[in-house]
This record gives C-alpha cells, structure tokens and sequence, in this order.
C-alpha cells in the first residue's frame, strides 16, 4: 500500500514558467511533509519542509502548500529554471511517534526546457 | 559543515556474499537512517539508528542489518546477497527531535550484484 503518492511520473515546463509538482498521501497519521531534489548519480538534497500546523511554506523560488483535508500537497517553482531539471521526491513523517522514518513517494522527473 | 559520507561509492559483489556499508553523519547529527532505492521501488527506508540503538526498522529480511557506533557512524550489513539487492544504498542523518527531523542524505553507496 503506498502510503504517499505522485502520480505523475514527469513534467515538462518552459523555463520561466511555473512548475507544480503534485503529491498525495493516505496516511492521516503524517503530520510533516518534505519535498527532496534528486541529480542522478547523488543523493536527495533537502528542499523544503511543511509541517501539518501550516499551509503554506515559502522559501525563494519554492513554495509548498498543504491541504490536510484533501490529503495533498504541491511544490510550486517559479520561475522554473533548466538547472531545476531533476527528480522531486515528496516525503512524509509521523512525527508524534519520535522517530525520523520517511515515507517517499516514487519521484516525478522534472524537465525545464531553455 | 561536511556533508553526510558514504564509503564505498560503487561496489560490485556475486550472490551468496556480504556487504559492508559506511555512512558517516553530519557532524553533531545522531540520527541515522539508511534507505534502499531501486528503479520500481523508489526509496523505501530500512532502519534508523539513534545512540547506537536501532529505533525503527522497515520491511525488509532479516539478511539487512544495521549498527551505530558511538560516533555516530554506522554501517549496513546484508548477508547472502540477491541479484534483487542491487540498488542504490541512501544513508541520511538528521539531529533527533520533534521539530528538526529534516534529514539530509549522503551520495549513496551503488550495489551491483551479479
């Protein structure tokens, strides 16, 4: 059962232009999300966080908002940019249980064209 | 600040073999977590080590295993290799808590297993 989802496995965007990359979890138990960037060949660099108290996080060119309601979140970027080309992980945690267990989704590869 | 370590990078090892893997944390991290990503699978996490104790485990046999040192270093075991085990190896560390559970990862450790 996959406990966080996104289901788009690509997207491609003018460079400029918005990208919005889309993530869904099922977990009600997830109380703080994290959207990782991937370069092939390198391990997940950090993003940006959200935790479940906000709905809205902002940190330069990234945005991510939270619906709790619905269960989903989205990473905005603006204005995308080739070197954003790359594969985006979102992650969740249940942080009440004091652990550091990550839930990923399967990434979405992200192509912004010059 | 170093970033987290991962030794060896590329590893390459016939089925029936063990495996050895390092992970070195951000300093002052004590929070280590390691995390297996295959093309089908995405990242799925293994365990989580904190002051040489395992706090939490995945889905995985009992063929994976884990260690803590009181550096916080940690190694990754995995006995009797699969051809399926192949993948990329993620350690990450983060400092433990409730509010500072972002974990940054290492480069990866590539198993090829043949």
């Amino acid at each position: 059962d996959q406990q966080v989802k996104q289901n788009s496995p690509s997207l491609s965007v003018q460079e400029g232009r918005i990208s919005i990359l889309n993530c869904d979890y099922t977990n009600s138990m997830f109380d703080y999300f994290l959207w990782y960037k991937k370069y092939p060949a390198e391990g997940p660099t950090f993003l940006i966080s959200i935790s479940s108290i906000k709905d809205k996080n902002e940190d330069g060119r990234f945005t991510v908002f939270l619906n709790k309601s619905a269960k989903h979140l989205s990473l905005h970027i603006v204005p995308s940019q080739p070197g954003d080309s790359a594969v985006y992980f979102c992650a969740a945690s249940a942080r009440s249980g004091a652990n550091s267990k990550l839930t990923f989704g399967k990434g979405i590869t992200l192509s912004v064209r010059p | 600040k170093a970033g987290v370590t991962q030794t060896p990078r590329y590893l390459i090892k016939t089925r029936g073999q063990q495996v050895t893997l390092s992970c070195s944390p951000i300093s002052g991290h004590r929070s280590v977590s390691w995390y297996q990503q295959t093309p089908g699978q995405g990242l799925q996490f293994l365990f989580e080590y904190f002051s040489e104790t395992q706090r939490n485990k995945g889905n995985f046999p009992g063929r994976f295993s884990g260690r803590q040192f009181s550096n916080s270093r940690s190694e990754m075991n995995v006995s009797t290799l699969e051809l399926g085990d192949s993948a990329l190896y993620l350690c990450a560390s983060s400092l433990p808590g409730v509010s500072t559970d972002t974990q940054y990862f290492g480069p990866g450790t590539r198993l090829t297993v043949l």
